[in-house]
């Protein structure tokens, strides 16, 4: 069955980067655009990037631009994520999420806790 | 601050139905752009409710409902149970932003 397994909780300094991992199985990445979500404590979802099913081309969203890059290793089937210059503001949890071709996300993964502090 | 706004929170009785409601704009719901719905309990990955509108994946119940109109959509849930009690959130596209976007999400509060 579909599955997606990410990488356990950090914590870092501010200013520090972070790197997520995402490890599918189930279905290969070359069939889907993958993406990735953050929530912040006690707030909303956040769509954050997608990466389309060549893995050439990837999006961010405006407010992560320049300071978060998207990655996929093919012969592990796993995606990454980093983010660079961590700030306080970046405590949260992140998803990674597979994108339906309806648009939506129909699987997600079980979340990593990134906590951001001195 | 999101592109898509909801009600902070509703809230019913057992048994009745509450109505979620998700605003957008001519670039994304308005433009066509299908509304799906996720329901999130507490420290758990979001779980796809509706999609493309007013569809269920399979296994989800049919209290609950989805439709559209205009640059709005709305989230139904009948028959109000207590395990209905979580965070509900709208998605669709925006076309401006080139983005998926979420809603601002809903708690429902079985009284």
């Amino acid at each position: 069955q579909v599955q997606l397994v990410q990488s356990g909780a950090e914590v870092k300094k501010p200013g520090a980067s972070v790197k997520v991992s995402c490890k599918a199985s189930g279905f290969s990445l070359s069939d889907y655009y993958m993406n990735w979500v953050r929530q912040a404590p006690g707030q909303g979802l956040q769509w954050m990037a997608v990466i389309n099913p060549s893995g050439r081309n990837t999006r961010y969203a405006q407010d992560f631009q320049g300071r978060v890059s998207m990655t996929r290793d093919t012969s592990t089937s796993t995606l990454y994520l980093e983010v660079y210059s961590l700030t306080s503001e970046d405590t949260a949890v992140y998803w990674c999420a597979r994108l339906n071709p309806g648009g939506y996300f129909d699987s997600w993964g079980q979340g990593t806790l990134v906590t951001v502090s001195s | 601050q999101s592109v898509l706004t909801q009600a902070p929170s509703v809230s019913g009785a057992p048994g009745q139905r509450v109505t979620i409601s998700c605003s957008g704009s001519s670039s994304n719901i308005g433009a066509g752009y299908h509304v799906h719905w996720y329901q999130q309990h507490p420290g758990k990955a979001p779980k796809l409710l509706i999609y493309g509108n007013n569809n269920r994946p399979s296994g989800v119940p049919d209290r609950f409902s989805g439709s559209t109109s205009g640059t709005s959509a709305s989230l139904a849930i009948s028959g109000l149970q207590a395990e209905d009690e979580t965070h509900y959130y709208c998605q669709s596209y925006d076309s401006r932003l080139s983005d998926y976007v979420f809603g601002s999400g809903t708690k429902v509060t079985v009284l």
